[in-house]
């Protein structure tokens, strides 16, 4: 079964730039989670969507925002890009319960 | 704040010997942990689990231990392999309603020598 993907791959934006990252989830997945990783921060919880509801929300400040589709893919946003949001951006989709999380491949976002 | 944390952020060990990747957790009511994998350019995937009620769990050559009164858990690989060398994340989530949500620690990455 194919697994989660996320598009883009990569990106470079400018700061002051917006962007928008796309996850598709497994087929079947309603549960929709977004993490980001720097160098030695680990994963970072930004949010989670269930059945285009948002369900959670990490310590992140508002410039980061996401929704769901009916279709349970999810788009993140982050608005006005700072030099320190330059990340891997993943996501990861679960039918219920974080213990079912499959990860996609993630997008790596460059900042300049 | 901290609450999951891998103090170190690598680990080099030699074929067939055991590695021993360690975390430490604050928060007394994470239920479950995790252990995931992570390649270069790749998400991470899921490796071995245990539940808060266990104490050790077993996967071929992966097991984990738990130690609540210590808050501590580690994840022993025996024998190590060279196609083992990645980064490790330990998480730890909760039960309840809140949906879903892990706390990961930063990772430590195991290089494993011929």
């Amino acid at each position: 079964k194919a697994g989660v993907t996320q598009t883009p791959r990569y990106l470079i934006k400018t700061r002051g730039q917006q962007v928008t990252l796309s996850c598709s989830p497994i087929s079947g997945h309603r549960s929709v989670s977004w993490y980001q990783q720097t160098p030695g921060q680990g994963l970072q919880f930004l949010f989670e969507y269930f059945s285009e509801t948002q369900r959670n929300k990490g310590n992140f400040p508002g410039r980061f925002s996401g929704r769901q589709f009916s279709n349970s893919r999810s788009e993140m946003n982050v608005s006005t890009l700072e030099l320190g949001d330059s990340a891997l951006y993943l996501c990861a989709s679960s039918l219920q319960g974080a213990y079912g999380y499959t990860f996609g491949s993630g997008t790596r976002l460059t900042v300049v | 704040d901290q609450q999951v944390k891998q103090n170190s952020p690598s680990l080099s060990v030699q074929e067939g010997r055991i590695s021993i990747l360690n975390c430490d957790y604050t928060n007394s009511m994470f239920d479950y942990f995790l252990w995931y994998k992570k390649y270069p350019a790749e998400g991470p995937t899921f490796l071995i689990s245990i539940s808060s009620i266990k104490d050790k769990n077993e996967d071929g050559r992966f097991t984990v231990f738990l130690n609540k009164s210590a808050k501590h858990l580690s994840l022993h690989i025996v024998p190590s392999q060279p196609g083992d060398s990645a980064v490790y994340f330990c998480a730890a989530g909760m039960n309840n309603n809140a949906g879903n949500m892990l706390t990961f620690g930063g990772g430590t990455r195991l290089m494993v020598k011929p």
